[in-house]
């Protein structure tokens, strides 16, 4: 079974900085991966699919990057709207998410 | 607009079942597969189950094989899961999501709390 190590778990960040989350598979995946965007007591929202696709509506500071078995999503300056849970989902062999890297205001 | 709207969680004992349903509305959905994922309580994201946009391929977690059954209704707009054999570890809001192509999901509904405890 393919495996996903998401790092870090926490990312203590300031509006304005440029961050990276990084998303790992235990075997190529390929390009088949997505990032969501998640807040408290909502609906996951899709921020990017195969891997850099960026999805209808989402701002272009998000990006996506990777293939194989290494991922990074990267917000390349931090709004206050961003501050949230993020995950990435693997859809190679059947599916698998990530274990969330949850950005917090330093 | 793209609507999904879940109901039929709620309070079960371990060992119970529990019918989820999810009503889509806003675009053609017979021509779309379908996922549920679940989210226990300040954990993360699961993926559970999937049917294709003719109900020919089904795929499951193995957390939820053999107890978890996904079916839709395209006249109705509707898809379900059937949840057997329930299990305190089975405790998640699950969601219902459009998938976009694949077992990815672009749109999701609001979620629906199954609590399994006795």
């Amino acid at each position: 079974d393919i495996q996903m190590t998401q790092s870090p778990s926490t990312l203590s960040a300031s509006v304005g900085d440029r961050v990276t989350i990084t998303c790992r598979a235990s075997q190529s995946i390929s390009s088949w991966l997505a990032w969501y965007q998640q807040k408290p007591g909502k609906a996951p929202k899709l921020l990017i699919y195969k891997a850099s696709t960026l999805e209808s509506g989402v701002p272009s500071r998000f990006s996506g990057s990777g293939s194989g078995t290494e991922f990074t999503l990267t917000i390349s300056s931090l709004q206050p709207d961003d501050f949230a849970t993020y995950y990435c989902q693997q859809y190679d062999s059947y599916s698998l998410f990530g274990q969330g890297t949850k950005l917090e205001i330093k | 607009e793209v609507q999904l709207v879940e109901s039929g969680g709620g309070l079960v004992q371990p060992g119970g079942s529990l019918r989820l349903s999810c009503a889509a509305s806003g675009f053609t959905f017979s021509s779309y597969g379908m996922n549920w994922v679940r989210q226990a309580p300040g954990k993360g994201l699961e993926w559970i189950s999937n049917i294709g946009s003719s109900s020919t391929t089904k795929y499951y977690a193995d957390s939820v094989k053999g107890r978890f059954t996904i079916s839709r209704d395209n006249a109705e707009n509707s898809v379900y899961l059937q949840m057997n054999n329930l299990r305190v570890e089975d405790t998640a809001v699950y969601y219902c999501a459009r998938a976009g192509g694949q077992l990815w999901s672009r749109y999701w509904g609001q979620g629906t709390l199954v609590t399994v405890s006795s």
